[in-house]
């Protein structure tokens, strides 16, 4: 079976501080795909990025960056230079290679608030 | 940028209703999905459908959930008789591909309350 973990479950932060966010994940599958989601206070789940499970690089979009670790099978998110447009609940989530659709498993979320 | 569209956003309705929760995926898009978050919880599986079949469900989706492509474009949720623990929002994903090397695309949600 298939687990994530977020342990923060809520954090707050100064606007321009930068923020990580940790995912634990479990599965026995050594084929897996990593997620991150955003959802915003009006409550639509906006898709951040996909990595699977033989890509451990790192990975930079702008303000974000992921670091996916398989040995310590982690992919936190940082946030450089939050801003109050951040503020949200950012949700891991894992997948599974398997045959027939591939439900997404996701942690409980963080709430994350950006102070001005 | 396609996106996934849901109706209605927000839907109230007396317990022992049969309620109806509509979304259109993207249009080029094959696997279709139904998650539900209870209120400040985690996004939770109910059922994934393709070729108009559920392909997988979870223990969340008993017989009292029912899923329905009924034409080229909607992919339907039916809750036949509402529980007050039906009350959530319920998100429709689709995605163009079957396995997890494709995203799925989560549409905006079904806010369900249930009096």
């Amino acid at each position: 079976a298939q687990k994530v973990t977020q342990a923060q479950t809520e954090i707050s932060v100064v606007e321009k501080e930068d923020v990580t966010l940790d995912c634990v994940y479990e599965t026995r599958d050594t084929t897996y795909y990593l997620f991150w989601y955003k959802q915003p206070p009006s409550g639509e789940l906006v898709f951040l990025i996909r990595r699977n499970s033989f890509d451990e690089q790192n990975e930079i979009s702008g303000r974000y960056s992921w670091n996916f670790q398989k040995s310590t099978s982690s992919f936190n998110f940082t946030i450089t230079a939050s801003q109050v447009v951040d503020s949200a609940v950012y949700f891991c989530a894992l997948s599974v290679l398997n045959s027939g659709n591939t439900p997404l498993v996701f942690g409980k979320g963080t709430r994350l608030s950006v102070i001005a | 940028e396609p996106e996934v569209t849901q109706t209605p956003s927000h839907q109230v309705t007396q317990m022992g209703q049969e309620v109806i929760l509509r979304c259109v995926p993207i249009s080029n898009h094959l696997y279709f999905y139904w998650y539900r978050q209870i209120l400040g919880q985690k996004v939770e599986f109910l059922v994934s459908f393709y070729n108009n079949e559920i392909s997988e469900k979870s223990e969340i989706f008993d017989d009292q959930f029912s899923v329905e492509r009924p034409d080229g474009s909607n992919f339907t949720l039916k809750i036949r008789s509402t529980k007050l623990e039906d009350s959530a929002m319920y998100f429709c994903a689709s995605s163009e591909e079957a396995y997890s090397t494709d995203t799925q695309y989560f549409g905006p949600g079904t806010r369900l309350t249930v009096l």
